[in-house]
């Protein structure tokens, strides 16, 4: 069971420059969620989809832009790199949402420089 | 608006020892609770949970109670072990769409030998 699947597990960036984290998961979840965590700041949510064609921001959306086209594919968009990015995200799948199990991918550890 | 606050950490322990982190939260319904664990370099793991008041979470010998009249959702172990070294995370979630988990800043503890 491969579960949530996040690549890369590390990034470096230079400020300015775009990418992609992707996340994948194959338990057939409609809700996937994508987290930043940081020292001292817990877990923030970035974005949610509730399912294939829905998504909507959650607490600190700014900078990030995602889409759903597949149940399968949630990927994270950082348009323009900033310093202040530099994070460790998590992407998480649930069977639906807040109140059942979420299950987490191994993160990506991402540096903007 | 809804939220989670959790001890302060780190919180360190000789192994066998009790350990306790206090978990109090703010929520407008009746969230499910949980609580969720992070070994070094990994992703968050449910390690329980509670969907309504008075019902007790256990896994691993970790059990927490709901409380309702306290609002608090406090993790305990009778004797703690090296291996039980992580980040400890408490949530809650709703059974409402468009919702998320809502995490603590997390605990770091470190169980020594």
């Amino acid at each position: 069971n491969a579960g949530v699947t996040q690549t890369p597990k590390f990034q470096v960036l230079k400020t300015g420059q775009s990418m992609t984290l992707q996340c994948a998961q194959d338990m057939n979840h409609e809700y996937m969620s994508w987290y930043r965590q940081d020292p001292g700041m817990g877990l923030r949510l970035i974005h949610y989809s509730v399912g294939a064609g829905i998504t909507d921001q959650g607490e600190v959306p700014n900078g990030y832009n995602v889409s759903r086209s597949t149940t399968e594919d949630f990927p994270l968009r950082l348009l323009s790199a900033a310093p202040s990015q530099t994070s460790v995200y998590f992407c998480a799948s649930s069977y639906r949402q807040g109140n059942t199990e979420a299950f987490f991918g191994q993160g990506t550890r991402l540096t903007v420089v | 608006g809804d939220s989670v606050t959790q001890m302060e950490g780190p919180v360190t322990l000789s192994e066998e020892a009790f350990l306790t982190i206090n978990c109090t939260y703010t929520a407008t319904g009746y969230p499910s609770l949980f609580w969720y664990v992070q070994y070094p370099g990994e992703g968050l793991q449910l390690l329980l949970k509670a969907t309504k008041a008075d019902d007790k979470g256990s896994n691993k010998g970790f059990e927490a109670t709901y409380r309702k009249e306290t609002t608090s959702f406090h993790l305990e172990k009778g004797s703690v072990q090296v291996s039980d070294s992580a980040v400890y995370f408490c949530a809650l979630g709703f059974n409402q769409a468009g919702t998320a988990l809502i995490f603590g800043k997390g605990t770091t503890l470190s169980v020594s030998s």
